[in-house]
């Protein structure tokens, strides 16, 4: 099992570009979530999903956008990318909110 | 809101020795997870506290969840070297029936453990 993948693991982007982050994993958990780690804050979380075609808004959704059209795949959209969304983003599975989250590697963006 | 506050943020300690970080929350939850990361690194689960009294251990670090007390406390027995990461504490505000699976993290407990 490759667990949970992402891509890109490093992205830089111009202010106002857009891009999505994507997300994997192959353990056929239904609950996927995106979270962004900035130094000194800990994980904040953006969006989660408890199954495809259900997502709902975490902590700071604003500037983000995702869909669940399968189990497997969580991607993460930044629709007008902003200096503030400079961050290490991380996504994570698991299989229910009992049981332990598996995170990704990361993607560390770079917004100028 | 709520608000989940580790300490401390900061700990050197020698190996072989012992201590404990605090993960203090704001609201009734009966659901604690602590995670570690290494740096530069993605997060690693450690223990999943589900309700009152769970205590659960592994190798040398042990984890336990008063909800009372809002309050979750990971152990660190005779530290060695390999224990250096940064430990976070998450909780689900969700208090008794399914979880929300909205999590909220603590900033986290930088732990370097000296030879």
């Amino acid at each position: 099992n490759a667990g949970v993948t992402q891509t890109p693991k490093f992205q830089v982007l111009k202010t106002g570009q857009s891009m999505t982050l994507q997300c994997a994993q192959d353990m056929n958990h239904e609950y996927m979530s995106w979270y962004r780690q900035d130094p000194g804050m800990g994980l904040r979380l953006i969006h989660y999903s408890v199954g495809a075609g259900i997502t709902d808004q975490g902590e700071v959704p604003n500037g983000y956008n995702v869909s669940r059209s399968t189990t497997e795949d969580f991607p993460l959209r930044l629709l007008s990318a902003a200096p503030s969304q400079t961050s290490v983003y991380f996504c994570a599975s698991s299989y229910s909110v009992d049981n332990q989250q598996f995170f990704g590697p990361g993607t560390r963006l770079t917004v100028l | 809101e709520l608000k989940v506050e580790q300490n401390p943020l900061f700990l050197s300690m020698q190996e072989g020795k012992n201590y404990t970080i605090y993960c203090n929350y704001s609201t009734t939850s009966d659901r604690l997870y602590w995670y570690r990361q290494d740096p530069g690194k993605s997060l690693e689960s450690l223990f999943v506290l589900l309700s009152n009294g769970a205590v659960k251990q592994e190798g040398r670090l042990m984890a336990s969840l008063d909800t009372k007390a809002r309050l979750s406390t990971l152990h660190i027995t005779a530290a060695v070297h390999d224990l250096s990461a940064t430990y976070f504490c998450a909780v689900d505000p969700q208090h008794s029936g399914a979880g929300s699976y909205q999590l909220t993290f603590g900033k986290g407990t930088k732990l370097s453990v000296i030879p």
